[in-house]
């Protein structure tokens, strides 16, 4: 079955550390996105990716990284510059080319500090 | 703040019931569209409704779209317990992301 595949499922964080977080996709899409979930809001965007060895900034990416060096995989790393990074971590892809079209998410990776 | 809002933020209604959530949002679109999150999961697609239509229908699901008043509703009819979920609004604005909303918290009691 194609899907997307998040993991770990939960992550602790010490102070100080970096941590990635995976992201994988057998859909064949182009586009795939880095969300972050804080309880009771909506989802905001982190980073996002069109084409392999291209990504763009979202609205919140301070403190954040990726890569996309494969269609398949859009890795996020929470650097210890985010103060904050207590949170519930969403990744999605799209077909590019229809970016209005739907999105396909993983089922998340719930990221705590020790 | 770019993000739309949907009201009411929670809903509890009792099984056979029909639940309706509104979205508003503040910009023009070229659609609008509707996810479901169960608790602790990612969400999922339900429907997508382009600026020029006014309303589409998927099984129990029926949305409406007034982009006059910058609105979009989601009735779910004869409601179960496994609706329970989180419910978003997500507008295409022409950017090369979607805005999501705040979301409501659906409860349906069996």
């Amino acid at each position: 079955d194609g899907g997307i595949t998040q993991s770990p499922k939960y992550l602790f964080r010490k102070e100080g550390q970096n941590v990635t977080l995976s992201c994988e996709q057998n859909l064949n899409h182009d586009a795939m996105y880095w969300y972050r979930q804080d309880p009771g809001q909506g989802l905001r965007l982190i980073y996002y990716s069109q084409i392999v060895n291209d990504f763009q900034k979202g609205d919140i990416a301070e403190g954040y990284s990726v890569s996309r060096e494969k269609k398949e995989s859009f890795p996020l790393t929470v650097t210890s510059a985010q103060k904050n990074p207590t949170a519930f971590y969403l990744c999605a892809s799209s077909t590019a080319g229809t970016l209005s079209m739907s999105q396909h998410f993983g089922d998340g990776t719930r990221l705590s500090i020790l | 703040s770019q993000q739309g809002e949907e009201d009411p933020q929670a809903l509890s209604i009792q099984e056979g019931e029909n639940a309706t959530m509104n979205c508003s949002y503040k910009t023009s679109i070229n659609n609008l569209q509707w996810y479901r999150q169960n608790s602790g999961r990612g969400l999922v697609h339900l429907i997508l409704i382009r600026s020029n239509e006014r309303e589409k229908h998927s099984g129990r699901l029926r949305v409406t779209l007034d982009t006059s008043k910058k609105s979009s509703s989601l009735l779910i009819t004869a409601s179960r317990a496994a609706d329970t979920a989180s419910y978003f609004c997500a507008t295409d604005q022409g950017t090369d992301k979607l805005i999501f909303g705040t979301g409501t918290r659906l409860q349906v009691f069996p």
